[in-house]
């Protein structure tokens, strides 16, 4: 069975500090991850995935991601915050090579502070 | 990249009427797509699992007679919400695969937001 917790419910940072948005999953067989960004009112966007290649994975707006094996986490991180990345972020696990059936974590809410 | 438009992304219907929200995959082919509902401040919680050409599969404690999905091309999946209460009100969204092999992803739609009164 897989599963995703998503350690803080909110976080809050200034503008220019990094961002650390905590992800810890389980899964009885290899996963994919995925971190999604979701503006109010709006569909998810994809920010970044990992499917069994580097275990660093770059995404958009300057975000990146580690995956863990051996602390099965996939922290999402940000050198430097922005105000538009305010947004609920999620993170996503589903089994590697599956078609379908992503398991959501409950979000983390990104505030950032002039 | 892959888009996936879903329209509309609003609707105020009043109780007991139907209202349809369609989803489509504007440059790929989506054999399967899927739609979820949202909840105000909480995750999305997976409805159903669409099919081009057979029945969707929904999750348990999802009605099937009164969240009507069909996927008739491989461009298109419709849910359709028939007598809709006050409760149904909820941002519904669709999402559907991309890629093939190790490069694919989740495209999501952007959302619809439907209020009944």
């Amino acid at each position: 069975a897989q599963s995703v917790t998503q350690l803080d419910s909110h976080v809050s940072v200034s503008e220019g500090t990094p961002v650390l948005l905590r992800c810890n999953y389980s899964s009885s067989y290899s996963p994919s991850l995925f971190w999604y960004v979701q503006h109010p009112n709006k569909g998810l966007q994809l920010l970044l995935k990992y499917t069994s290649a580097a275990t660093l994975v770059k995404g958009i707006n300057g975000f990146e991601a580690e995956f863990k094996k051996s602390e099965t986490s996939f922290h999402l991180t940000k050198p430097s915050a922005h105000m538009s990345d305010a947004a609920e972020y999620f993170c996503v696990v589903t089994p590697w090579g599956s078609q379908g059936n992503l398991i959501f974590g409950k979000g983390t809410k990104l505030s950032v502070k002039p | 990249g892959a888009v996936v438009s879903q329209h509309p992304s609003w609707v105020i219907c009043k109780s007991g009427t139907s209202v349809k929200i369609e989803c489509r995959s504007l440059d790929f082919q989506a054999t399967t797509m899927f739609w979820y509902r949202q909840f105000p401040k909480q995750s999305l919680m997976l409805m159903a699992t669409s099919n081009e050409g057979s029945k969707a599969t929904y999750e348990q404690g999802v009605e099937k007679d009164k969240f009507l999905i069909n996927h008739a091309s491989l461009t298109l999946s419709t849910l359709t919400v028939t007598s809709a209460h006050p409760e149904d009100s909820s941002f519904y969204i669709c999402s559907a695969r991309d890629g093939t092999g190790t490069n694919y992803g989740y495209t999501f739609g952007s959302g619809t937001r439907l209020t009944v009164v």
